[in-house]
């Protein structure tokens, strides 16, 4: 079974400074896609950016960037130049190649964005 | 517009009355899921489709049924609901290629 762990459960940050929210995930599996979701007050869900682990090149999605470390089993989201409308709940997801439709998220962290 | 739609939003009702949660999705998409988000366990996959006919069960199934019928539509059952199912319930969809998924609205439901 594939676990994902977000290990900080709030965050805050200053207006226009960069944050970094960690993931950490276990799975036997080589072949694997991890994701960011980002859950406003709206409680819509909003996919951020997404890596496929083959892949060696962390993906960037505007001022989202991810530091994927495949052997350590780390999937961190990077927020540069952080805006107010960032505030939000995010979580990381993991979906496996072998199994497509299973998915497993991580608790969440709660990000709040400072004026 | 593409969207997956949830019906209702807001729902309270009381122990044991059988109750269901519609999704439908006007996107041609093979795959669908339920999940089920509570305060600090983020969401969990109750029950998933990749087709129409075939259905698996997530990582918290008990207590829920689902139908896959047609397409479009993937019901979530409650039975007999109890207290522990009060919960935000949301159905996403997706290409079944582990692309993204796309999200309904939610439905918060209250069991008393």
């Amino acid at each position: 079974a594939q676990t994902v762990t977000q290990s900080q459960p709030e965050m805050s940050v200053q207006e226009a400074e960069t944050v970094t929210l960690s993931c950490t995930y276990d799975t036997s599996e080589s072949n694997y896609y991890l994701f960011w979701y980002k859950q406003p007050p709206s409680r819509q869900m909003i996919l951020v950016i997404r890596q496929e682990a083959y892949k060696q090149q962390n993906a960037t999605e505007n001022r989202f960037s991810v530091n994927f470390q495949k052997a350590a089993k780390s999937f961190s989201l990077k927020i540069s130049d952080s805006q107010l409308g960032d505030t939000a709940m995010y979580f990381c997801a993991f979906m496996t190649y072998t199994n497509a439709g299973k998915s497993t998220f991580g608790d969440g962290t709660t990000l709040t964005v400072k004026p | 517009e593409a969207q997956v739609t949830q019906n209702p939003r807001y729902l309270i009702t009381v122990t044991g009355k059988k109750l269901t949660v519609t999704c439908s999705q006007n996107m041609n998409h093979e795959y669908m899921s339920w999940y089920r988000q509570d305060p600090g366990l983020g969401l969990r996959q109750i029950y998933y489709s990749m087709n129409v006919e075939v259905t698996d069960k997530g990582d918290v199934p008990e207590g829920y049924k689902v139908s896959r019928k047609e397409k479009r539509n993937f019901p979530l059952i409650l039975e007999s609901p109890s207290p522990n199912q009060t919960s935000l319930y949301f159905c996403a969809n997706g290409t079944g290629r582990q692309e993204k998924l796309f999200f309904g609205s939610g439905t918060q439901l209250s069991v008393l």
